[in-house]
């Protein structure tokens, strides 16, 4: 597509329920981003794809959370057993192989209830 | 060694001034350093970015200035607008995995242009 695209754009979910974000990266970038930022804070690394693997997990805040991605597209972050802590706006961006600069999505803003 | 610091939090400035954002980084590893632009409900969108072989880099009425030395670069806004209102996002980035980079992040400012 023309840019990266998030979905859904919002999502309340009840504390302790799971959760599927999802992001669909520019056609033809092979590397892909997961970011969280919180309220007027900055932005978390949490996880990166080259193709399918994920070499650096590093980022991720906890075994709730995990990402998958398939067919060198589209990537879903799940987080199992919200907690409120987990609100925030959920962000991916894609690059291409060597790119030095990210496209950004608009976001998923998760709010746990 | 993978932080970047940013600041101000917040800034305020009359139409036609000329705010300044600085940012200050320790791993020396970093050889890339891009600013982003984001506006509310949008996410971050890549403005200018510079190498540090260069002192300074110019896009319009954005300017970086790089001090290798000093390890910190800073975005100045000449002639700032009110549509220049929005949270601008220092980084900086080493090559990783051979394939990609992964961008660290400062804590993010945010800017308003008074009309």
């Amino acid at each position: 597509g023309a840019g990266v695209s998030q979905s859904p754009s919002n999502k309340v979910t009840e504390k302790g329920k799971d959760v599927e974000l999802r992001c669909d990266p520019i056609s033809g970038h092979t590397a892909l981003y997961w970011y969280r930022q919180s309220l007027g804070q900055g932005l978390e690394f949490l996880i990166y794809f080259q193709g399918n693997s994920a070499p650096d997990k590093s980022g991720l805040p906890s075994d709730r959370f995990s990402a998958e991605r398939t067919g060198g597209s589209v990537s879903t972050l799940t987080i199992q057993r919200t907690q409120q802590e987990d609100s925030a706006v959920y962000l991916c961006a894609s690059s291409p192989a060597g790119g030095r600069s990210y496209t950004f999505g608009s976001g998923t803003r998760l709010t746990v209830v | 060694q993978q932080q970047v610091k940013q600041s101000p939090q917040s800034l305020i400035v009359q139409k036609g001034g000329i705010p300044i954002i600085n940012c200050a980084y320790e791993n020396t590893a970093f050889d890339y350093f891009p600013w982003y632009q984001q506006f509310p409900g949008k996410g971050p969108a890549l403005l200018i970015a510079i190498r540090p072989d260069v002192s300074e880099k110019k896009e319009g009425r954005f300017t970086i200035s790089f001090n290798k030395s000093a390890k910190q670069f800073s975005l100045h806004i000449m002639d700032s607008q009110p549509g220049d209102s929005a949270t601008y996002f220092c980084a900086a980035s080493s090559e990783y995995s051979g394939s990609a980079r992964q961008l660290t992040f400062g804590s993010g400012t945010q800017l308003t242009v008074l009309p």
